[in-house]
C-alpha cells in the first residue's frame, strides 16, 4: 500500500541553524501539506502546496519557513534559522484532492525536530 | 474562532469494553468532519470522513456520527482491544472553495487495559 515517507526520523539542530525536513508523497497525489505537533499539543496546520505554489498558510508559517518540489518526488520543508520553539514533531501529509471536497490526507510517520 | 473541542481529554476502559468520545465544533462553514488514530509518536490514521448530509459513517469497530445542526460529533468504538490505545483526533475542514486547511481538535488520549 502507498505511503507517505519522511526523512529523517529525528533531527537535533542547534539554535539558528538551518534545516531542511524531506518528504515523498504518494505518487499520484497532487496536494501536500505540512503540519506540526509541539510535544502533548495539538496538531497544527502549516501550509498546504499545489500545483507548485503554496496555496494556503498559516500565521505560524512565517518569513523563516519556506517549502520546495523539487523534483517530481520530493517535498521539503525548510526552516532557515531556528528557534528553541521550533522543536517538535512534523508531519508531511499529501491528497488526491483538498480536504474540503472530502478527500483524504494521507501523513506520514513525522521527523522529530530537536533544537537546542 | 474556528474551533474543535473534544471530551474527555482521556479514558481509561477495559479490554472488550465500548466507549463513546465527543467532538464539539464552531468551524464554519462546514465541509467534512474526519476522525484520527494517532499512535503515540506516529502520523494520524484517517477513521472515518463524514460530509454534512452524513449522520453516521462505520469503519469496522469504530462508528462516527454527525449532528451538523448543533455541531457535534461523536465515535462509538465497540468491543475495545489493547491496540486501540491512541489518541483519537476530530478534525474539521472548512468549506473554502478548494482550502486546505483542517483545524484540529486537541485529541482525546484513550488507554485500554487489561
Amino acid at each position: 500500500e502507498p505511503e507517505v515517507t519522511q526523512t529523517p526520523s529525528h533531527q537535533v539542530t542547534q539554535m539558528g541553524q538551518e534545516v531542511i525536513l524531506r518528504c515523498v508523497p504518494i505518487s499520484n497525489h497532487l496536494y501536500f501539506y505540512w503540519y506540526r505537533q509541539i510535544l502533548g499539543q495539538k496538531v497544527e496546520f502549516l501550509v498546504s502546496f499545489y500545483n507548485n505554489e503554496i496555496s494556503e498558510k498559516s500565521e505560524i508559517f512565517d518569513d523563516q519557513f519556506s517549502v520546495e518540489r523539487p523534483d517530481g518526488s520530493n517535498f521539503t520543508l525548510k526552516i532557515r534559522s531556528t528557534k528553541l520553539e521550533d522543536s517538535a514533531m512534523y508531519f508531511c501529509a499529501s491528497s488526491e484532492r483538498p480536504p474540503d471536497r472530502g478527500n483524504e490526507q494521507f501523513f506520514g510517520p513525522g521527523t522529530r525536530l530537536t533544537v537546542l | 474562532k474556528n474551533q474543535v473541542e473534544q471530551s474527555p481529554q482521556s479514558l481509561i476502559i477495559l479490554e472488550g469494553k465500548n466507549c463513546t468520545l465527543q467532538c464539539n465544533y464552531t468551524v464554519s462553514p462546514f465541509s467534512n468532519l474526519r476522525w484520527y488514530k494517532q499512535d503515540t509518536g506516529r502520523g494520524p490514521v484517517s477513521l472515518t470522513i463524514m460530509t454534512f448530509s452524513e449522520n453516521t459513517k462505520s469503519n469496522g469497530r469504530y462508528t462516527a456520527t454527525l449532528d451538523a445542526d448543533t455541531k457535534q460529533s461523536s465515535l462509538h468504538i465497540t468491543a475495545s482491544q489493547l491496540s486501540d490505545s491512541a489518541s483519537y483526533i476530530c478534525v474539521v475542514s472548512k468549506l473554502t472553495g478548494g482550502g486546505n486547511k483542517l483545524t484540529f481538535g486537541t485529541g482525546t488520549q484513550l488507554k485500554v487495559e487489561l
